[in-house]
């Protein structure tokens, strides 16, 4: 079976300093992978949406960035985090043409 | 362009009474449709998907939603609220690219 994990759970970080999240994908190959953001009460935002090693599509604009090292690994960087960074960091994956996506646990992000 | 509009955001029942979360969507061709679920500080749970098989669509945990095209509706609901569904819940509908369109949420509260 397939399982999704993001680490770190959860995250204080100051303003300006950076950020690494990882997000690991078992038991499929060539999986979609996607990044969201959920801010208090607004749902979920698409950040990056991934279908292959270092293929990346950023949905906006943003101080954020990604990458694809691996086949089954996303990882989500800042080089300098702001305090609208803060929120739940989701990763999720999908399969080939199938629209179901599968989540991971998530990332509490909290910038001081 | 795909959009969801989930009326209602925050639904409160007691425990045993039907639970019904709205959900319209709108979108440019036939759509397929998700409703997941959050619990605090989790990530999503897939609790059922309209493929454009049949309308009515039954889900995880008691839960069933019907599609109604002319509408263009996919409201949640369950007979029997139970304490343990308490939760916030998102509508989605496809988008190009493999991608999710997500409705701003329902956060459903169950009274005893």
């Amino acid at each position: 079976s397939q399982t999704i994990h993001q680490w770190p759970a959860t995250l204080v970080q100051p303003v300006g300093s950076p950020l690494s999240l990882e997000c690991t994908v078992e038991g499929t190959s060539n999986p979609n992978l996607y990044w969201y953001r959920q801010a208090a009460g607004r749902g979920l935002q698409l950040l990056f949406y991934s279908v292959g090693i270092g293929q990346i599509s950023s949905e906006v604009p943003q101080n954020l960035s990604a990458s694809r090292p691996q086949d089954r690994q996303f990882i989500l960087s800042s080089k300098k985090l702001l305090l609208s960074d803060s929120g739940f960091y989701l990763c999720a994956w999908s399969k080939g043409q199938s629209w179901e996506q599968y989540f991971g646990p998530g990332t509490r992000l909290t910038v001081t | 362009a795909q959009s969801v509009t989930q009326l209602g955001s925050h639904v409160s029942v007691s425990e045993g009474a039907l639970v019904l979360l709205r959900c319209n969507y709108s979108s440019s061709v036939p759509p397929y449709l998700f409703w997941y679920v959050q619990y605090p500080n989790q990530g999503l749970q897939l609790l059922l998907k309209y493929t454009s098989a049949a309308t009515l669509v039954k889900g995880i945990n008691g839960f069933e939603a019907e599609f109604k095209k002319s509408e263009t509706s996919f409201h949640l609901t369950k007979p029997s609220a139970h304490m343990s569904d308490a939760a916030e819940y998102f509508c989605a509908v496809s988008a190009p690219g493999n991608k999710l369109v997500f409705g701003a949420g329902t956060i459903l509260r169950v009274k005893s």
